[in-house]
């Protein structure tokens, strides 16, 4: 148990569906992330929120549009996704400057 | 800008033989430094961090990491290592006093302990 949790831990979608992933943490942190780590790749920062306003985009295609309602949760709304978008999506939260808390991940399959 | 190089992409080891993954970093203003583990099917867990003080950092499961400013290193060790250390070892790191900013992740480093 990280404090930081994911739901689903897996999803399956096809190129013409919409789906969301949560996350959620009670760590009492202020700064939320989203991260893809795919195969054989570095993890990518994909988005920052920061006192629930997004502080950082990093040009990530607007198929993936990330919400965030107050401090505690975090969306990832996914519509239209391309097979290459399949891979393993990491929320994170933090407080101040210090180290992130991972969750678990979710496993994205786009067929 | 910052950047993270793991020199190794792999790190095949012999059971109760020590351990080193290295980490080379760059960065024009201070930062903070962290090594992080992921086992398969997991998501990331912190082994340590460094912030200030000390530069040798001690964290959980008997890893320990050594800050050298000079060579802008950030080297992980184990002098015995387990079967239950085989995972994916990632160095990061972040500006100081950056609310909200980002962790920069290296490449990461797949440890293999065998029997």
């Amino acid at each position: 148990e990280t404090g930081v949790t994911q739901t689903p831990r897996h999803l399956v979608m096809g190129m013409t569906n919409k789906k969301s992933l949560k996350c959620e943490q009670h760590l009492g942190h202020n700064a939320m992330y989203w991260y893809k780590q795919s195969a054989k790749k570095p993890l990518e920062l994909m988005f920052v929120y920061s006192l629930e306003e997004r502080v950082e985009n990093n040009s990530v295609p607007s198929r993936f549009s990330p919400e965030c309602p107050n401090s505690s949760h975090l969306f990832l709304h996914l519509h239209t996704l391309q097979p290459e978008d399949s891979a393993l999506y990491l929320c994170a939260s933090s407080l101040g400057p210090g180290e992130l808390f991972f969750g678990e991940g979710s496993r994205l399959t786009v067929l | 800008a910052q950047s993270v190089t793991q020199l190794d992409s792999q790190v095949p080891v012999f059971e109760e033989a020590p351990v080193e993954l290295r980490c080379n970093y760059s960065s024009s203003v201070s930062v903070y430094l962290f090594w992080y583990v992921q086992y398969p099917n997991q998501g990331l867990q912190l082994l340590l961090k460094y912030l200030s003080g000390s530069t040798l950092v001690k964290g959980i499961n008997g890893f320990e990491a050594e800050f050298n400013k000079s060579q802008t290193s950030f080297h992980l060790r184990k002098p015995s290592v387990h079967i239950s250390d085989t995972a994916e070892y990632f160095c990061a790191v972040r500006r100081i006093y950056n609310q909200g900013g980002k962790l920069i992740f290296g490449q990461g480093t797949e440890l293999s302990v065998k029997p």
